[in-house]
């Protein structure tokens, strides 16, 4: 059973156009998040939900949107796509995120590509 | 959160114990070591996770001097599955926000 599972995993896209991602976590964790890795393989966070509640918000442009409808479900939503939205986004998920640690668990990518 | 500073990349042969050196010299208090593991067309994985002194788990040994300004990820008799891309992050405790460097991409060769 995969535990982060991502749609769709491949997304090939114009400029200008608006798309989403899905995640959807099966681990029955609280928190949610979203990466963005982009060719140079940097990993970066854009956004983490809590129980449906944003709590980390990047600088991230507000071309994109997260959604989350429940706590297994974290959709990325994004506007007027630009040739540098290129890249391959990660959900993950986790516990929660108080304590010492959570682990977070990645699911295996949208490699979305914008011509 | 203290910046990270680990090699650009290594290599190794099947069977030799591989050991990872990050720096974090501005480590706080309250902060963690965490290690994750990048294969090619994948998400990040966790291998481990310490504070101080010395972690084992069926992967991996994490080793944390007492003033917690390096550590050092070893891997035993690594394979060719282990041919990944090693990140060490420091974690803010009780906030879980992870933030990745370049990481150190190893490379294992028969």
């Amino acid at each position: 059973d995969t535990a982060v599972s991502q749609t769709p995993k491949y997304l090939v896209t114009q400029m200008g156009n608006d798309k989403s991602i899905k995640c959807e976590q099966n681990l029955g964790h609280d928190t949610m998040y979203w990466y963005k890795q982009d060719s140079k393989k940097f990993l970066k966070i854009m956004f983490s939900y809590n129980n449906k509640e944003l709590i980390i918000n990047e600088t991230v442009p507000n071309r994109f949107s997260p959604k989350s409808p429940d706590k297994a479900h974290l959709n990325l939503h994004i506007n007027s796509l630009e040739l540098g939205d290129s890249a391959v986004y990660f959900c993950a998920s986790s516990q929660g995120t108080s304590g010492n640690y959570n682990e977070q668990f990645f699911g295996p990518g949208t490699r979305l590509t914008v011509l | 959160l203290a910046k990270t500073t680990q090699p650009i990349s290594m290599d190794s042969y099947e069977g030799q114990e591989v050991n990872i050196t990050c720096s974090h010299n501005n480590i706080a208090t309250n902060d963690y070591i965490t290690w994750y593991q990048q294969f090619p067309s994948q998400g990040p994985r966790f291998i481990i996770q310490g504070y101080k002194t010395k972690v084992t788990n069926e992967v991996a040994s994490l080793f944390i001097p007492a003033d917690r300004k390096s550590s050092t990820l070893s891997l035993p008799r690594v394979s060719l599955s282990d041919t990944a891309v090693y990140y060490c992050l420091v974690v803010q405790g009780g906030y879980n926000k992870l933030i990745f460097g370049a990481g150190t991409r190893l490379a294992v060769h028969p």
